[in-house]
């Protein structure tokens, strides 16, 4: 079954401990992006890679940090997680290099940061 | 920069209503639009999407939307709506050509049985 899988879906932590979230496709998706998603703000992209070792920043990159080193994942990292990043976390991948391709939504990771 | 506008943030109508979701959008040049739906806990799934040709676009489950260039719309509409189609709404735009995709701030349909 073609999908997006992310991992944890719930993540509670402290201010400060890094921690990692993975996400994997396999649908052999050249791009793939990560999302924030915030009560009355909508989706905001933190991040998006064009290709294996190809990223740049989205409208909220602060605080994050992404590889890239393997077509099918595409981590999120927070070295230094702080309240003001609890949030539900959506990773998302298209084929192709152009944006006519919808996205493929993983199932989300809400993190809580205390 | 691109911005969406999702003037409705909050929609409550009964079984078999008429729903019209506004989307605005603020880039003048040529667009790639979407609409995404996000149903109680899951992940967001595409509704419909227009590149080009006829501005009318039908999505699934009986949703369709209009691209109105002159007014920078893409409104999304459904004759009759379901409890099931209790959702929120994401409108989403790309400039042609750009990766980089914008999102609005969604629409919380609630309907009532």
């Amino acid at each position: 079954e073609a999908q997006v899988t992310q991992n944890p879906r719930y993540l509670i932590t402290v201010t400060g401990k890094k921690l990692t979230v993975t996400c994997s496709q396999n649908m052999n998706h050249e791009y793939m992006s990560w999302y924030r998603q915030d009560p009355g703000l909508g989706l905001r992209q933190i991040y998006y890679s064009m290709n294996v070792e190809v990223t740049d920043k989205g409208d909220v990159p602060e605080g994050y940090k992404v590889s890239r080193k393997e077509k099918r994942n595409f981590p999120l990292i927070l070295e230094s997680p702080s309240p003001n990043q609890t949030s539900l976390y959506f990773c998302a991948s298209s084929p192709g290099q152009n944006y006519n391709s919808p996205l493929h939504f993983g199932n989300g990771t809400r993190l809580t940061v205390t | 920069a691109q911005s969406v506008s999702q003037h409705n943030h909050h929609v409550i109508l009964s079984e078999a209503a008429s729903l019209e979701l506004g989307c605005n959008y603020s880039y003048g040049g040529t667009v790639n639009l979407f609409w995404y739906v996000q149903y109680p806990g899951q992940h967001l799934q595409l509704l419909l999407k227009y590149f080009s040709g006829d501005p009318l676009v039908k999505g699934i489950k009986g949703f369709e939307a209009e691209f109105i260039k002159s007014k920078f719309s893409f409104n999304l509409r459904k004759p009759s709506v379901q409890w099931s189609d209790t959702a929120e709404y994401f409108c989403a735009v790309n400039q042609g050509g750009r990766r980089a995709l914008t999102f609005g701030s969604g629409t919380r349909l609630q309907v009532q049985p």
